[in-house]
């Protein structure tokens, strides 16, 4: 696709509950990221995919993130037992490979409310 | 630790009134200065990449330049259109292991009246 996309663009979901959410790449992009982005706060990084590996886990705030990716294609994040901090917009980004100096293209972000 | 302050939190200007937005840095080993334009409910969208102190990078009423220790964001003579959050991000050399995940600043919230 021409950018990145994400799905659902929205989701309210109930305290405890199960929640994934979906980002394609752009075609042809080997590296992914995952931010949140809470209210007044700055981006704060989630995970790092290299192609279907993820190097770099190191920003999942807990065991209850997870994230997985197919080929060098979509990814999902996921969030078990949701809580209500977990309420924020997360923002999934690619770039070619990855090199350090490469911008990162957004996709328009999940909304997700967590009551 | 690498770390980016972004001053002012918000700017109201009237249409044409050139100001500049402050982006101040300490990374181990700078790779790139990156800025974000971010309008209400959207993703970032990528406005320039900076690499060296003395860059400079411009694109319509924007211009980006680069010290080694702060990037300054200029418009000239805004527009209300130009209204949005802009976000400053770094990426170092070595941050925790990490191939290229980005610092962000929490970002300058600018309003352009007409």
């Amino acid at each position: 696709g021409a950018g990145v996309s994400q799905s659902p663009s929205n989701k309210v979901t109930e305290k405890g509950k199960d929640v994934e959410l979906r980002c394609d790449p752009i075609s042809g992009h080997t590296a992914l990221y995952w931010y949140r982005q809470r209210l007044g706060q700055g981006l704060e990084f989630l995970i790092y995919f290299q192609g279907n590996s993820a190097p770099d886990k190191s920003g999942l705030p807990s065991d209850r993130f997870s994230a997985e990716r197919t080929g060098e294609s979509v990814s999902t994040l996921t969030i078990q037992r949701t809580q209500q901090e977990d309420s924020a917009v997360y923002l999934c980004a690619s770039s070619l490979v990855g090199r350090r100096g490469e911008t990162q293209y957004f996709g328009p972000g999940t909304r997700l409310l967590v009551l | 630790e690498d770390q980016v302050t972004q001053s002012p939190e918000a700017l109201r200007l009237q249409e044409g009134e050139s100001s500049s937005l402050n982006c101040s840095y300490t990374v181990s080993g700078l790779r790139g200065l990156f800025w974000y334009r971010q309008d209400p409910g959207k993703g970032p969208e990528f406005l320039f990449t900076l690499y060296s102190a003395g860059e400079e990078k411009e694109k319509e009423r924007l211009k980006a330049t680069l010290t080694k220790k702060e990037s300054f964001l200029h418009i000239t003579a805004p527009k209300p259109e130009d209204s949005a959050t802009y976000l400053c991000a770094v990426q170092g050399r070595n941050y925790g292991g990490s191939q290229g995940n980005l610092i962000f600043g929490k970002g300058t919230k600018l309003s352009v009246k007409p």
